[in-house]
């Protein structure tokens, strides 16, 4: 099974900032990655798909890079309604597996 | 414009078969390519994919709870059918069904999750 591990487990930043969510996987994934927004009591939304495409809908100021085994979630610049859980998710290899999640806190 | 939604019970006793319906539309899982899969989330606690079902038939389930699951669809009724056999306490959680495309191949559209919980 490949693990996903995020970090960090909690980013806590301003509107307007920059933020970099981090997710490493276990062995190579090549670019099957995805990346998925929760706020409380709302099921996920798809953002990035195959690690650098935004979904539809989905501000520009969401951006996703990576390859391989490291692969990076940017959030250009902070909306308070950024405030969210993020969480990615391969598609490599069966089972498909999600990390643990990062909570990303608008001060 | 694809919708999902799940229904089943919303608590269940120890040992006890769990069964949820993910009903759908906005696409037919006897045509399109495309799946649809189950994924629950305790509470406060991460994500964890169960199983799949493709259009084609293809099933996946997790290693994990292999035993315990078993996915299915009506293709006519547009549903899909997740039953789970010897339901404990930690299979307390937020299930949730979701379409997955061809393009984008990933779970594009969520239903808007049912809470389980396991309790006597």
């Amino acid at each position: 099974e490949i693990v996903l591990t995020q970090s960090p487990a909690t980013l806590s930043l301003s509107p307007g900032e920059r933020a970099t969510l981090s997710c490493r996987a276990s062995q190579n994934i090549l670019y099957y990655l995805a990346w998925y927004q929760q706020k409380p009591g709302q099921a996920p939304r798809l953002l990035i798909y195959d690690a650098s495409n935004r979904a539809t809908g989905i501000p520009a100021r969401f951006s996703g890079s990576g390859s391989g085994a490291d692969f990076t979630l940017t959030v250009s610049s902070l909306e308070p309604e950024d405030s969210a859980v993020y969480f990615c998710q391969q598609r490599s290899k069966w089972p498909l597996t999600f990390g643990q999640g990062t909570r990303l806190e608008i001060k | 414009q694809i919708t999902l939604k799940e229904s089943g019970p919303t608590l269940v006793k120890p040992t006890q078969t769990l069964t949820l319906t993910c009903t759908f539309s906005g696409f037919s899982l006897s045509i399109n390519v495309g799946g649809v899969g189950w994924i629950r989330q305790p509470p406060g606690k991460a994500l964890e994919w169960l199983a799949i079902i493709h259009w084609n038939g293809e099933i996946h389930y997790s290693p994990s709870l292999d035993s315990r699951l078993t996915i299915s669809k009506d293709t006519s009724e547009n549903q899909v059918v997740l039953t789970m056999t010897n339901v404990d306490p930690v299979d307390t959680a937020t299930y949730f069904c979701a379409h997955r495309g061809p393009d984008p191949d990933a779970f594009d559209i969520w239903g808007q999750g049912i809470m389980v919980t396991v309790s006597s």
